[in-house]
């Protein structure tokens, strides 16, 4: 039974690109959580989602930033002409049926904005 | 504002000897607390959850106790391990419907010295 799977581990880009960063909950989650590891600074809450519906986003920021969990496939979470503030570690956290639960975090996707 | 403060930042024990984390919240209304364990480069793997009905939990040599009206919990580590080197975080869920996000610690960088 696989954890939490988040690709990529490592991700470079330029600034004014496009990040996309892939989560994959365990198998029979269907809540997921983005969390934003910035350097020095604990995490922060970013959005909470359920299959086809973002139910919380208060911690995304109001612009570049998006995040999507389809009926099928990953959640994805995309960050439009990034800049060098956005470099962070991004983590995704999956549970069964909320945070009266465990939350089940996957490595983590280091994002460096060069 | 929910705030979590964890002190020491920093922890360096001989090994074998026994250690207490702490964690601090402001607003005692949540729902459960939970302890996690981040190692360097990697996610994270959850240790406890304590619900605000609770006042300990125990896993091993590990074992948690919340006191919910006066903020405070503690991590305490029997017979401590170099294997018990990482980072530990400490995180609470509100109690007002609907709100998933957990609030973290910046976290006690925990060293055990062979």
């Amino acid at each position: 039974n696989a954890g939490v799977m988040q690709n990529p581990r490592h991700l470079v880009r330029r600034r004014g690109q496009e990040a996309r960063l892939r989560c994959s909950p365990m198998k029979g989650h269907s809540h997921v959580y983005w969390y934003r590891q910035l350097p020095e600074e604990g995490l922060k809450f970013m959005v909470y989602l359920q299959k086809e519906n973002i139910i919380d986003e208060s911690g995304m920021p109001k612009e570049r930033f998006s995040a999507e969990f389809p009926k099928e496939g990953p959640s994805i979470l995309r960050i439009q002409q990034v800049v060098r503030g956005d470099s962070a570690a991004y983590f995704c956290a999956s549970s069964l049926s909320g945070t009266n639960e465990k939350l089940f975090f996957g490595s983590g996707t280091q994002l460096s904005v060069l | 504002k929910q705030e979590v403060t964890q002190i020491p930042a920093a922890l360096s024990v001989p090994e074998g000897e026994n250690l207490v984390l702490n964690c601090s919240f402001t607003d005692s209304a949540i729902y459960n607390l939970q302890w996690f364990r981040q190692d360097p480069g990697k996610g994270l793997t959850s240790l406890l959850l304590i619900q605000s009905s609770q006042r300990e939990q125990t896993s091993g040599r590990l074992n948690a106790s919340l006191d919910k009206s006066s903020g405070r919990s503690t991590l305490y580590i029997a017979a401590s391990q170099p294997g018990d080197s990482a980072t530990y975080l400490c995180a609470v869920r509100e109690s007002n419907f609907g709100n998933e996000k957990l609030t973290f610690g910046t976290g006690t960088r925990l060293t055990i010295i062979p």
